[in-house]
Protein backbone atom coordinates (compact mmCIF):
# COMPACT_ATOMS: atom_id res chain seq x y z
CA UNK A 1 0.00 0.00 0.00
CA UNK A 2 1.25 3.27 -1.05
CA UNK A 3 2.05 5.54 1.97
CA UNK A 4 3.07 9.49 1.52
CA UNK A 5 5.32 11.19 3.83
CA UNK A 6 6.20 15.15 4.12
CA UNK A 7 8.31 16.58 6.27
CA UNK A 8 7.77 19.27 8.08
CA UNK A 9 4.23 19.03 9.36
CA UNK A 10 4.99 22.68 9.43
CA UNK A 11 7.08 25.59 8.33
CA UNK A 12 7.61 28.88 9.80
CA UNK A 13 10.32 31.81 8.02
CA UNK A 14 10.39 35.31 7.71
CA UNK A 15 9.29 36.43 3.81
CA UNK A 16 12.01 36.53 1.27
CA UNK A 17 13.89 33.26 2.18
CA UNK A 18 14.10 30.23 -0.11
CA UNK A 19 12.83 27.27 1.38
CA UNK A 20 12.15 23.28 0.65
CA UNK A 21 9.19 20.98 0.75
CA UNK A 22 10.19 17.58 1.09
CA UNK A 23 7.75 14.29 0.28
CA UNK A 24 8.51 10.75 0.27
CA UNK A 25 6.59 7.64 -0.83
CA UNK A 26 7.05 4.09 -0.47
CA UNK A 27 5.92 2.71 -3.68
CA UNK A 28 7.97 3.66 -6.61
CA UNK A 29 6.00 2.28 -9.17
CA UNK A 30 4.53 5.69 -9.91
CA UNK A 31 2.95 7.11 -12.86
CA UNK A 32 3.37 10.91 -11.79
CA UNK A 33 3.34 13.37 -8.69
CA UNK A 34 1.31 16.13 -8.11
CA UNK A 35 2.14 19.52 -6.03
CA UNK A 36 -0.81 20.88 -4.73
CA UNK A 37 -1.77 24.29 -2.44
CA UNK A 38 -4.86 24.17 -0.32
CA UNK A 39 -5.69 27.47 1.66
CA UNK A 40 -7.93 27.21 4.76
CA UNK A 41 -11.58 25.84 4.27
CA UNK A 42 -10.71 26.03 0.33
CA UNK A 43 -10.22 23.29 -2.38
CA UNK A 44 -6.85 22.54 -3.82
CA UNK A 45 -4.57 24.39 -6.66
CA UNK A 46 -2.39 22.50 -8.65
CA UNK A 47 0.86 23.98 -8.55
CA UNK A 48 3.11 21.58 -10.38
CA UNK A 49 2.50 17.58 -12.17
CA UNK A 50 5.54 15.61 -12.75
CA UNK A 51 5.04 12.52 -14.93
CA UNK A 52 7.40 9.57 -14.13
CA UNK A 53 9.65 9.84 -16.94
CA UNK A 54 10.42 13.66 -15.94
CA UNK A 55 13.02 14.73 -12.99
CA UNK A 56 11.68 18.28 -12.23
CA UNK A 57 9.14 20.70 -13.19
CA UNK A 58 9.46 25.03 -12.94
CA UNK A 59 6.67 27.05 -12.60
CA UNK A 60 7.66 31.12 -11.76
CA UNK A 61 9.19 30.82 -8.15
CA UNK A 62 8.23 27.31 -7.85
CA UNK A 63 10.79 24.30 -8.37
CA UNK A 64 9.83 20.54 -8.03
CA UNK A 65 12.33 17.71 -8.41
CA UNK A 66 11.67 13.96 -8.76
CA UNK A 67 13.62 11.02 -7.52
CA UNK A 68 11.12 8.16 -8.43
CA UNK A 69 14.19 5.28 -7.37
CA UNK A 70 14.63 6.77 -3.93
CA UNK A 71 10.66 7.37 -3.70
CA UNK A 72 11.54 11.22 -3.03
CA UNK A 73 10.25 14.46 -4.50
CA UNK A 74 11.05 18.45 -3.25
CA UNK A 75 9.19 21.12 -3.82
CA UNK A 76 11.82 24.40 -3.92
CA UNK A 77 9.92 27.76 -3.44
CA UNK A 78 12.45 30.80 -4.13
CA UNK A 79 12.22 34.28 -2.19
CA UNK A 80 9.11 33.22 -0.13
CA UNK A 81 6.18 35.69 0.24
CA UNK A 82 3.31 36.10 2.87
CA UNK A 83 1.16 35.40 0.52
CA UNK A 84 2.54 31.96 0.05
CA UNK A 85 1.31 30.89 3.19
CA UNK A 86 -0.91 27.75 2.97
CA UNK A 87 -0.51 24.20 3.44
CA UNK A 88 1.53 22.38 0.89
CA UNK A 89 -0.04 18.36 -0.28
CA UNK A 90 2.31 16.20 -2.32
CA UNK A 91 0.16 13.75 -4.32
CA UNK A 92 0.81 10.32 -6.23
CA UNK A 93 -0.50 9.09 -9.02
CA UNK A 94 -0.65 5.06 -10.29
CA UNK A 95 -3.35 4.10 -12.20
CA UNK A 96 -6.40 6.21 -13.75
CA UNK A 97 -6.94 9.34 -11.27
CA UNK A 98 -6.36 7.88 -8.12
CA UNK A 99 -3.77 9.85 -5.98
CA UNK A 100 -2.76 9.06 -2.75
CA UNK A 101 -1.59 12.08 -0.42
CA UNK A 102 0.63 13.25 2.03
CA UNK A 103 -0.79 14.59 5.49
CA UNK A 104 0.63 18.77 3.94
CA UNK A 105 3.38 20.75 5.19
CA UNK A 106 2.01 23.96 6.33
CA UNK A 107 3.77 27.04 5.72
CA UNK A 108 3.58 30.31 7.34
CA UNK A 109 5.40 33.16 5.64
CA UNK A 110 5.73 36.32 8.02
CA UNK A 111 6.12 39.55 6.68
CA UNK B 1 -12.52 28.56 -18.59
CA UNK B 2 -14.85 27.77 -15.54
CA UNK B 3 -13.16 25.61 -13.02
CA UNK B 4 -14.34 22.83 -11.59
CA UNK B 5 -17.73 23.50 -9.40
CA UNK B 6 -19.60 22.10 -6.61
CA UNK B 7 -22.81 22.00 -5.31
CA UNK B 8 -23.46 22.71 -2.44
CA UNK B 9 -20.82 23.98 -0.54
CA UNK B 10 -21.99 23.55 2.71
CA UNK B 11 -24.70 21.05 4.24
CA UNK B 12 -25.97 20.53 7.13
CA UNK B 13 -27.69 17.04 8.41
CA UNK B 14 -28.41 14.75 10.73
CA UNK B 15 -27.44 11.01 11.43
CA UNK B 16 -29.16 8.54 9.55
CA UNK B 17 -30.11 11.03 6.80
CA UNK B 18 -28.43 10.41 3.46
CA UNK B 19 -27.02 13.29 1.13
CA UNK B 20 -26.08 13.92 -2.36
CA UNK B 21 -23.61 16.23 -3.41
CA UNK B 22 -22.79 17.58 -6.70
CA UNK B 23 -19.72 17.98 -9.03
CA UNK B 24 -19.33 19.81 -12.53
CA UNK B 25 -15.92 19.12 -14.40
CA UNK B 26 -13.97 21.45 -16.58
CA UNK B 27 -15.66 21.72 -19.84
CA UNK B 28 -13.79 18.66 -21.76
CA UNK B 29 -12.81 16.58 -18.99
CA UNK B 30 -14.45 13.43 -18.97
CA UNK B 31 -12.48 11.69 -15.55
CA UNK B 32 -14.33 12.80 -12.19
CA UNK B 33 -12.87 11.73 -9.15
CA UNK B 34 -13.72 12.16 -5.52
CA UNK B 35 -11.64 12.39 -2.15
CA UNK B 36 -12.64 12.38 1.73
CA UNK B 37 -11.00 15.01 3.45
CA UNK B 38 -10.70 14.84 7.18
CA UNK B 39 -8.27 16.00 9.85
CA UNK B 40 -7.48 13.20 11.06
CA UNK B 41 -7.04 10.94 7.96
CA UNK B 42 -6.67 13.61 5.63
CA UNK B 43 -7.44 13.10 1.98
CA UNK B 44 -8.72 9.80 0.74
CA UNK B 45 -9.68 8.70 -2.52
CA UNK B 46 -13.18 7.69 -2.69
CA UNK B 47 -14.14 6.64 -6.25
CA UNK B 48 -13.43 7.63 -10.07
CA UNK B 49 -15.63 8.15 -13.09
CA UNK B 50 -14.91 7.90 -16.27
CA UNK B 51 -17.53 8.01 -19.32
CA UNK B 52 -20.54 7.02 -16.80
CA UNK B 53 -18.62 4.11 -15.72
CA UNK B 54 -17.00 3.67 -12.25
CA UNK B 55 -12.89 2.43 -12.94
CA UNK B 56 -11.53 2.83 -9.40
CA UNK B 57 -12.90 2.83 -5.88
CA UNK B 58 -11.26 3.13 -2.65
CA UNK B 59 -11.62 1.78 0.86
CA UNK B 60 -14.76 3.19 1.80
CA UNK B 61 -18.33 1.12 3.12
CA UNK B 62 -20.87 0.62 0.54
CA UNK B 63 -23.35 3.60 1.73
CA UNK B 64 -20.77 6.21 -0.19
CA UNK B 65 -22.04 5.68 -3.66
CA UNK B 66 -21.96 7.48 -6.94
CA UNK B 67 -22.79 8.18 -10.79
CA UNK B 68 -21.84 9.91 -13.35
CA UNK B 69 -24.00 11.33 -16.45
CA UNK B 70 -23.48 11.67 -19.83
CA UNK B 71 -22.21 15.20 -19.86
CA UNK B 72 -20.09 14.20 -17.40
CA UNK B 73 -21.44 15.53 -14.58
CA UNK B 74 -21.19 13.48 -11.17
CA UNK B 75 -22.98 12.79 -7.97
CA UNK B 76 -21.69 11.55 -4.97
CA UNK B 77 -24.65 9.92 -2.36
CA UNK B 78 -23.55 8.93 1.05
CA UNK B 79 -27.00 7.12 2.91
CA UNK B 80 -27.19 6.50 6.36
CA UNK B 81 -24.93 8.99 7.67
CA UNK B 82 -22.29 9.03 10.82
CA UNK B 83 -20.75 11.52 12.49
CA UNK B 84 -17.68 10.38 11.05
CA UNK B 85 -18.67 10.99 7.73
CA UNK B 86 -18.08 14.99 8.48
CA UNK B 87 -15.72 15.67 6.31
CA UNK B 88 -14.79 18.44 3.20
CA UNK B 89 -16.02 16.48 0.29
CA UNK B 90 -13.63 17.38 -2.96
CA UNK B 91 -14.31 16.44 -6.73
CA UNK B 92 -11.57 16.52 -9.43
CA UNK B 93 -11.55 16.67 -13.02
CA UNK B 94 -9.18 15.41 -15.82
CA UNK B 95 -8.76 15.30 -19.25
CA UNK B 96 -7.95 11.78 -20.06
CA UNK B 97 -5.42 11.99 -23.43
CA UNK B 98 -5.85 9.55 -26.16
CA UNK B 99 -3.76 7.10 -24.75
CA UNK B 100 -5.41 6.86 -21.26
CA UNK B 101 -2.91 9.86 -19.85
CA UNK B 102 -1.95 10.91 -16.48
CA UNK B 103 -3.09 15.06 -16.80
CA UNK B 104 -3.10 17.01 -14.11
CA UNK B 105 -6.21 16.96 -11.93
CA UNK B 106 -7.92 19.99 -10.68
CA UNK B 107 -9.96 20.31 -8.13
CA UNK B 108 -12.80 21.70 -6.95
CA UNK B 109 -13.28 24.14 -4.12
CA UNK B 110 -15.61 21.33 -1.95
CA UNK B 111 -19.00 20.37 0.08
CA UNK B 112 -18.11 21.22 3.71
CA UNK B 113 -20.49 18.46 5.05
CA UNK B 114 -21.41 18.48 8.94
CA UNK B 115 -23.58 15.56 10.45
CA UNK B 116 -25.30 16.07 13.62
Amino acid sequence: KQEVTQIPAALSVPEGENLVLNCSFTDSAIYNLQWFRQDPGKGLTSLLLIQSSQREQTSGRLNASLDKSSGRSTLYIAASQPGDSATYLCAVGKGYSTLTFGKGTMLLVSP
Amino acid sequence: KAGVTQTPRYLIKTRGQQVTLSCSPISGHRSVSWYQQTPGQGLQFLFEYFSETQRNKGNFPGRFSGRQFSNSRSEMNVSTLELGDSALYLCASRKVGSGGGYNEQFFGPGTRLTVL
